[in-house]
């Protein structure tokens, strides 16, 4: 069965901190993995990654897929409170278009 | 419309009762896909339709739910006779095809 981890399931941290959000999947023809930001309501798209060892970045975030080791991780340097909410990773597979989600880690950022 | 759009935003309803739920999805986007995320977890996924052929609907709990897209565009959840392990949000998203989904704000759907 398809599975995706995330680690840890919570992290609390001060304003100015750097973190490390943690994404391990078994999937089978896995495709691409994606991060999404969701706060109180939808959840918003961040990054989608397909090809190992190259690095997205957007502002203070960014995340690098390792195709070999079947992970993924998300950095946020300089975090600010408004980074406070639930991280969620999720995979893709050529089989189907489904997303299939871990069960997200949340983030607070205190000043 | 400039994103998802669902309605309504919240729903009680007493268990035994049945609910439609709406979503709008992104103009053009061809796949349309409904997740339940229960609380302190992940969406979950039911069902996605391309077009308005549903391709998949191996999530779908119980025959109890059932779902529509009929002229391609808007979408409607139904649960009939619902239970209290119904109670979660439902997420709708759209994709064009090849693209990352984007997801409305859901329904927040509670059975007393």
């Amino acid at each position: 069965e398809d599975k995706v981890v995330q680690s840890p399931l919570s992290l609390v941290v001060h304003e100015g901190d750097t973190v490390t959000l943690n994404c391990s999947y078994e999937v089978t023809n896995f495709r691409s993995l994606l991060w999404y930001k969701q706060e109180k309501k939808a959840p918003t798209f961040l990054f989608m990654l397909t090809s190992s060892g190259i690095e997205k970045k957007s502002g203070r975030l960014s995340s690098i897929l390792d195709k070999k080791e079947l992970f993924s991780i998300l950095n946020i340097t300089a975090t600010q409170t408004g980074d406070s909410a639930v991280y969620l990773c999720a995979t893709l597979s050529y089989n189907t278009d489904k997303l299939i989600f871990g069960t997200g880690t949340r983030l607070q950022v205190f000043p | 419309g400039a994103g998802v759009s669902q309605s309504p935003r919240y729903k009680v309803a007493k268990r035994g009762q049945d609910v439609a739920l709406r979503c709008d999805p992104i103009s053009g986007h061809v796949s349309l896909f409904w997740y339940q995320q229960a609380l302190g977890q992940g969406p979950e996924f039911l069902t996605y339709f391309q077009n308005e052929a549903q391709l998949d609907k191996s999530g779908l709990p119980s025959d109890r739910f059932f779902a529509e897209r009929p002229e391609g565009s808007v979408s409607t959840l139904k649960i009939q006779r619902t239970q209290q392990e119904d109670s979660a949000v439902y997420l709708c998203a759209s994709s064009s095809t090849g693209q990352p989904q984007h997801f409305g704000d859901g329904t927040r759907l509670s059975i007393l």
